[in-house]
């Protein structure tokens, strides 16, 4: 069954320092989306992307965060200066956006900023 | 969407079925039930969905009232895998975006 892939599964990085975390969408899937889980809280929502832009984006999505599809497989979520609240498992999924199909999720890269 | 009411936690006995409730009163007619479950600090792992009727995968049975006020995630026979923390959630089944909405779900915990 195709699968959602996210690199690397734990990142650690020093605050202020940028950090790019890597996903691999299911290939037929059109809508990428980044979510970010901090350890212990609740799953949140941060960006979504849909041809080549933007779709929504929650108040956590500030200008230190940033998605591209640099390619015609990968999807990244850069943050360009880490803080220590940055640090938590950020979570990539995809959907192929037709009716009421599901998104399917990675599982997560681990950021730890120190 | 609308908000979801489930219950913080539930045990289940390996083998028995599980059968983990959510409510959801005020959901609309074109929202759809949507069921997920995050083992450990894994991605969130799509189960089963359902508008109306109810609705079986090799993973789970979906159970809506005839209101829809509520729904009910069976697990036949649970496993100590199925130990998981396990997400109702409503939202409207638009083609495009699809933004789910998390809230803290059911950590239901299978022993043996």
């Amino acid at each position: 069954e195709p699968e959602v892939t996210q690199t690397p599964s734990h990142q650690v990085t020093q605050m202020g320092q940028e950090v790019i975390l890597r996903c691999v969408p299911i290939s037929n899937h059109l809508y990428f989306y980044w979510y970010r889980q901090i350890l212990g809280q609740k799953v949140e929502f941060l960006v979504s992307f849909y041809n080549n832009e933007i779709s929504e984006k929650s108040e956590i999505f500030d200008d230190q965060f940033s998605v591209e599809r640099p390619d015609g497989s990968n999807f990244t979520l850069k943050i360009r200066s880490t803080k220590l609240e940055d640090s938590a498992m950020y979570f990539c999924a995809s959907s192929n956006g037709q009716g009421n199909s599901p998104l399917h999720f990675g599982n997560g890269t681990r950021l730890t900023v120190t | 969407d609308a908000k979801t009411t489930q219950p913080p936690s539930m045990d289940c006995a390996e083998g028995r079925a599980a059968n983990l409730p959510c409510n959801h009163s005020t959901i609309s007619g074109n929202e759809y039930v949507y069921w997920y479950r995050q083992i450990h600090s894994q991605g969130p792992q799509y189960i089963i969905h359902g508008l109306k009727n109810n609705e079986t995968n090799e993973m789970a049975s979906l159970i809506i009232t005839e209101d829809r006020k509520s729904s009910t995630l069976i697990l036949p026979h649970a496993t100590l895998r199925d130990t998981a923390v396990y997400y109702c959630i409503v939202r409207v089944g638009d083609t495009g975006f699809q933004k789910l909405v998390f809230g803290t779900g059911t950590r239901l915990l299978v022993s043996p």
